[in-house]
């Protein structure tokens, strides 16, 4: 079974619809994180979680919210969908001592259109 | 604030040496990262460079010059299956968070 583990895989939604992508992993790690990637943008992140009661914003948090659920679970709403936050979602894990923080173990993904 | 630079494409053959540069701009300095991310998959990590020097690991070696604030992945005997975009990351700055580049495409012609 993978170890980070994403649903859906794929979602296609209107435009003002409320949208949750859910993460789970079986890692045992503290921190989990949301990216977005966009062709040639590379991966920005959107929110992470150094444990269950810490909750950060990263480059790229208007229009989404998170929660951390349990250590092991992180998911990522879209309040209300708008076209422009189609793109690919990857949530990621981490340990959290020097050297582990910068090894994230990704999900496969979640490819989401906002018509 | 971070920023990273990398070469958008580069192509080379089967069974040469490639090399990937990636400079950074960052307040804080923890290390620098790379990444390998196929074509609609999930990116999959491949080196950490917190000192440095080369690190190496089977075909894949990555360097490390802090005062230069400039690091690269060297991929030698390049296989078809490395076709892929690399990205090389960095963690610093006063939130501690990792940075990604927009990746470089790789592409191995045979």
């Amino acid at each position: 079974d993978a170890d980070v583990t994403q649903t859906p895989r794929n979602r296609i939604t209107k435009t003002g619809k409320r949208i949750m992508l859910e993460c789970s992993q079986t890692k045992g790690h503290d921190r989990m994180y949301w990216y977005r990637q966009d062709p040639g943008l590379g991966l920005r992140l959107i929110y992470y979680s150094f444990d269950v009661k810490d909750i950060n914003k990263g480059e790229i948090s208007d229009g989404y919210s998170v929660s951390r659920q349990a250590q092991a679970k992180f998911s990522l709403s879209l309040e209300s969908a708008i076209p422009n936050q189609t793109a690919l979602y990857f949530c990621a894990t981490s340990g959290s001592g020097t050297g582990t923080t910068d090894t994230q173990y990704f999900g496969p993904g979640t490819r989401l259109t906002v018509l | 604030g971070q920023s990273l630079e990398q070469p958008s494409e580069v192509t080379a053959v089967e069974g040469a040496i490639v090399q990937i540069n990636c400079t950074y701009q960052t307040s804080g300095f923890y290390g620098l990262s790379w990444y390998q991310q196929h074509d609609g998959g999930a990116p999959t990590f491949l080196s950490y460079n917190a000192l440095d020097g080369l690190e190496e690991t089977g075909r894949f070696s990555s360097f490390l010059s802090r005062s230069d604030s400039y690091g690269y992945l060297l991929l030698q005997e390049l296989q078809m299956k490395d076709s892929a975009s690399y990205f090389c990351a960095v963690r610093g700055g006063a939130t501690n968070k990792l940075i990604f580049g927009t990746g470089t495409l790789l592409a191995v012609q045979p």
